[in-house]
């Protein structure tokens, strides 16, 4: 089974912080992606990548930075936390041979 | 921006009937679709996967795929309480090389007793 790991399941943080949000994958897969959740938004893109040699950004990726060091782990950083980026923020990765994401269990994140 | 539209409910329906969960996407070569149920407060799952026109059967779930109407959708027969979350429909991106998905917002399915 696939095993994507989230560093928190809830966090909370001040205005201005820089804010690291880790996502660490088990099965060697290449591609990895960030999302945020909201109520009647649905999942958007922020981020995505190929092992560790290439980032792309998704559909929302002002305010935020990743980092992917290592193929297994893909970090999201904001890198001076708003109010508005309090969300869900989700991790997933990519069994390419049949284009399927699995997800991570979440972070809610909440900035004050 | 590929569009992935779907009924946005909520959908109700009494134990043991069919639940009937449509998606309809704007991408005509997308090749790869998917529902995904979320539970409140719990990330997706994903429940099914289809690839060619036709129906996919699992258990109590079908998926049907029509590409020539893009069109999808996700049957559960025998619904049951336990059923009852928000399904996403998601479509791949073909023109993307790193496997992105287009997901619908959502429909949410209430299965009452």
């Amino acid at each position: 089974d696939v095993k994507v790991t989230q560093s928190s399941r809830y966090l909370v943080k001040r205005t201005g912080e820089k804010v690291f949000l880790e996502c660490v994958q088990d099965m060697d897969h290449e591609n990895m992606f960030w999302y945020r959740q909201d109520p009647g938004l649905g999942l958007r893109l922020i981020y995505f990548s190929y092992d560790v040699k290439m980032k792309e950004k998704g559909d929302i990726p002002e305010g935020y930075s990743v980092s992917r060091e290592k193929k297994e782990r893909f970090s999201l950083i904001l890198e001076s936390a708003s109010t508005n980026q309090t969300s869900m923020y989700l991790c997933a990765s990519l069994r390419a041979q049949v284009n399927e994401q699995f997800f991570g269990p979440g972070t809610r994140l909440t900035v004050l | 921006q590929k569009e992935v539209e779907q009924n946005s409910g909520p959908l109700s329906v009494p134990e043991g009937a069919i639940a009937s969960l449509n998606c309809t996407y704007s991408d005509r070569g997308s090749q790869s679709f998917f529902w995904y149920r979320q539970y409140s407060g719990k990330s997706p799952e994903l429940i099914m996967s289809i690839y060619s026109n036709g129906d996919k059967e699992d258990g109590r779930f079908t998926a049907q795929l029509n590409k020539a109407s893009q069109y999808v959708s996700l049957l559960i027969r025998d619904s049951q309480p336990s059923d009852s979350a928000t399904y996403l429909c998601a479509v791949n991106d073909r023109g993307s090389t790193l496997g992105r998905l287009y997901f619908g917002r959502g429909t949410q399915l209430t299965v009452w007793p």
